[in-house]
């Protein structure tokens, strides 16, 4: 079965910065693309960035461009995002979610989320 | 960046009728279009991907279609677990964009 847990979290400053984990299982890591993807307390969904399975291909979103890093260890089947400048608007529950295929930019399975507080 | 736009925002139905939902794009997205479908409390689920091709263990209810800049989604007869928000989201453009969603409400 295939699983994704966030961790990392939390309530933070603005400005601040804070990096959050995806840990993968139930699937072989290094064949598939990974995803951020946020959803503001009673809003819609945005992607945040994506990299493809071997971390050459990687793209983000206008908002984050510039703030956010994203990265994986296919040893540790492991994805994280560097969020740094943190802003209010940041404020979103993070969905770490694994691509249909190695790099398709479509998703097929997705964590539970890891909530992020971006607040004075 | 893709803009895609759904509607309509909200549809109010009843248990066993017939759902369409709309997408379109702001430019041709080909058939690189998914819907999701998300339950309060919980994350989304892949329902539909390449416009019309159902994801794993998806009811045969549940049906795309659709190409360039004009997709539907069809929920053929609702069931009591359809009632949701349904997503539409694109992946032939960097950034990939999701629709600002469909919420199929019980009438």
């Amino acid at each position: 079965e295939v699983q994704l847990v966030e961790s990392g979290g939390g309530l933070v400053q603005p400005g601040r910065s804070l990096r959050l984990s995806c840990a993968g299982s139930g699937f072989k890591f290094d064949d598939y693309g990974m995803h951020w993807v946020r959803q503001a307390p009673g809003k819609g969904l945005e992607w945040v960035s994506g990299i493809s399975w071997n971390g050459r291909n990687i793209g983000y979103a206008d908002s984050v461009k510039g703030r956010f890093t994203i990265s994986r260890d296919n040893a540790k089947n492991s994805l994280y995002l560097d969020m740094n400048s943190l802003r209010p608007e940041d404020t979103a529950l993070y969905y770490c979610a694994k691509d249909i295929a190695s790099d398709r930019g479509d998703f097929q399975h997705w964590g539970q989320g890891t909530l992020v507080t971006v607040s004075s | 960046d893709i803009v895609l736009t759904q509607s309509p925002a909200t549809l109010s139905l009843s248990p066993g009728e017939r759902a369409t939902l709309s997408c379109r794009a702001s430019q041709s997205v080909r058939r690189d279009l998914a819907w999701y479908q998300q339950k309060p409390g919980q994350a989304p689920r892949l329902l539909i991907y390449d416009a019309s091709n159902r994801a794993t263990g998806i009811p045969a209810r549940f049906s795309g279609s659709g190409s360039g800049t004009e997709f539907t989604l069809i929920i053929s007869r609702l069931e009591p677990e359809d009632f949701a928000v349904y997503y539409c989201q694109q992946r032939s453009y960097w950034p990939r964009t999701f629709g600002q969603g469909t919420k199929v409400e019980i009438k």
